[in-house]
């Protein structure tokens, strides 16, 4: 399996929102709402903040949300903070495969 | 609240067996629904799934790894473990165990695999 393709780095101003796409194939993203999201910060191990596509898991902020089209997942971050500042991989369960990662910088 | 926790050497030489376990506490790994992974990370680099097990046996292992990885479980200890061999430079990395459903949600807090001589 291919891993799924992410932009290398993404960033944005306090306040604002923020898009990170995960593109993949016909037999992984866009075979089931089966995506997940994982933040990491460094040196730390990753964290769940969506699952299934677009459910946030008990505790994760609402300024976290999720999407698909097609073959497309998208991660959006709406009213950026500083601790948001850190490494995003997607991963969809079909084929176990995760995305390359970007890193989101708050400026 | 599940707790996972790896253990194992962080020095391997090359040719040789990796070996891990993860020790699940605060919850049975025999619960359904549940697989248990492992998921490992090269320095300053992305993440990669190695395999899965099913508290009954039943695994699943990356089709670029699979020829080298063993992993099993033991019900009676709560623990998971991996087995990679003919280890090289480039399987240094983070190793993680990590709780799966559709998605991974309870982690373990990574153990570090440095394989040199």
């Amino acid at each position: 399996q291919s891993a799924l393709t992410q932009p290398a780095s993404v960033s944005g101003s306090p306040g604002q929102s923020i898009t990170i796409s995960c593109t993949g194939t016909s037999s992984d993203v866009g075979s089931y709402n089966l995506v997940s999201w994982y933040q990491q910060h460094p040196g730390k191990a990753p964290k769940l903040m969506i699952y299934e596509g677009s459910k946030r898991p008990s505790g994760v902020s609402n300024r976290f949300s999720g999407s698909k089209s097609g073959n497309t997942a998208s991660l959006t971050i709406s009213g950026l903070q500083a601790e948001d500042e850190a490494d995003y991989y997607c991963c969809s369960y079909a084929g176990r495969v995760f995305g390359g990662g970007t890193k989101l910088t708050v400026l | 609240q599940l707790q996972l926790q790896e253990s194992g050497p962080g020095l391997v030489k090359p040719s040789e067996t990796l070996s891990l376990t993860c020790t699940v506490s605060g919850g049975s790994i025999s619960s359904s629904s549940y697989y248990w992974g492992w998921i490992r990370q090269p320095p300053g680099k992305g993440l990669e799934w190695i395999g899965s097990i099913y508290y009954s046996g039943s695994t699943y292992y990356n089709p670029s790894l699979k020829s080298r990885v063993t992993i099993s479980v033991d019900t009676s200890k709560n623990q998971f473990s991996l087995k990679l061999s003919s280890v090289t430079a480039a399987d240094t990395a983070v190793y993680y165990c990590a709780r799966e459903d559709t998605e991974l949600d309870y982690w373990g807090q990574g153990t570090l695999v440095t394989v040199s001589s």
